[in-house]
């Protein structure tokens, strides 16, 4: 499968833990996308990359939540110290910036996060 | 700011019967609009977007910029297009906006 690959797929943790999920987009797809989604809404924008550089982040992404891309392949976000309202599927998305501005967005299955 | 609004959560209908899902749209600019699918046990998934004036397993949307709607439409609906919707703008930064959803159920 060359499909947005993400894990782990499923995580509980309890309140004060640090969590970091993984995202491994499709082979050279250079823009690559966090959301996050809570049951009964649609996925929320996180923060954005272009290869290594983080372009833009959302205010959701408080402090506690930090994304890296270090070599404009796979991406990484973690969150320190969680919270009950943490509690969220995380979605990754890639796309390629050769489709221009409005290209495509393909997902992972999400990495699903409970905080107890 | 940036609002996406999808009014029904949930949505019901018939086999055979037309579907219409209704979503508006509050966006500085002149967003792109697209529509993502997901059905049962799969990823997100593109369905069709407006740049492409395309037709995608029947459906349709229109875009009314004087009401900045973008409503999709199926003549007639199939068990198979039982899934979750969701209107998605997005501006030129990128970013996609989602609604929060329309659960479509198809009924034999």
């Amino acid at each position: 499968d060359t499909g947005v690959s993400q894990n782990p797929r499923h995580k509980i943790t309890k309140r004060g833990q640090n969590v970091t999920f993984r995202c491994d987009p499709i082979s050279e797809h250079n823009r690559l996308y966090w959301y996050r989604q809570t049951l009964g809404q649609g996925p929320e924008f996180l923060t954005y990359f272009q290869n290594e550089a983080q372009l833009e982040k959302s205010r959701l992404l408080s402090d506690r939540f930090s994304a890296e891309r270090p070599k404009g392949s796979f991406s990484t976000l973690e969150i320190q110290r969680t919270e009950q309202g943490d509690s969220a599927m995380y979605l990754c998305a890639s796309s390629h910036a050769g489709q221009g501005a409005y290209g495509e967005l393909f997902f992972g299955e999400g990495s699903r996060l409970t905080v107890l | 700011a940036q609002r996406v609004t999808q009014p029904e959560k949930l949505l019901s209908v018939f086999k055979g019967a037309p579907v219409e899902l209704k979503c508006n749209y509050s966006y500085s600019g002149s967003p792109e609009l697209f529509w993502y699918v997901q059905y049962s046990r799969q990823r997100l998934q593109l369905l069709l977007r407006h740049i492409s004036r395309e037709s995608i397993k029947g459906f349709t949307a229109d875009l009314n910029k004087g009401e900045t709607s973008f409503h999709l439409k199926k003549p007639f609906a199939q068990e198979e297009d039982s899934a979750m919707y969701y209107c998605a703008p997005q501006g030129d930064d990128y970013k996609l906006s989602f609604g929060a959803g329309t659960t479509v159920t198809v009924r034999a």
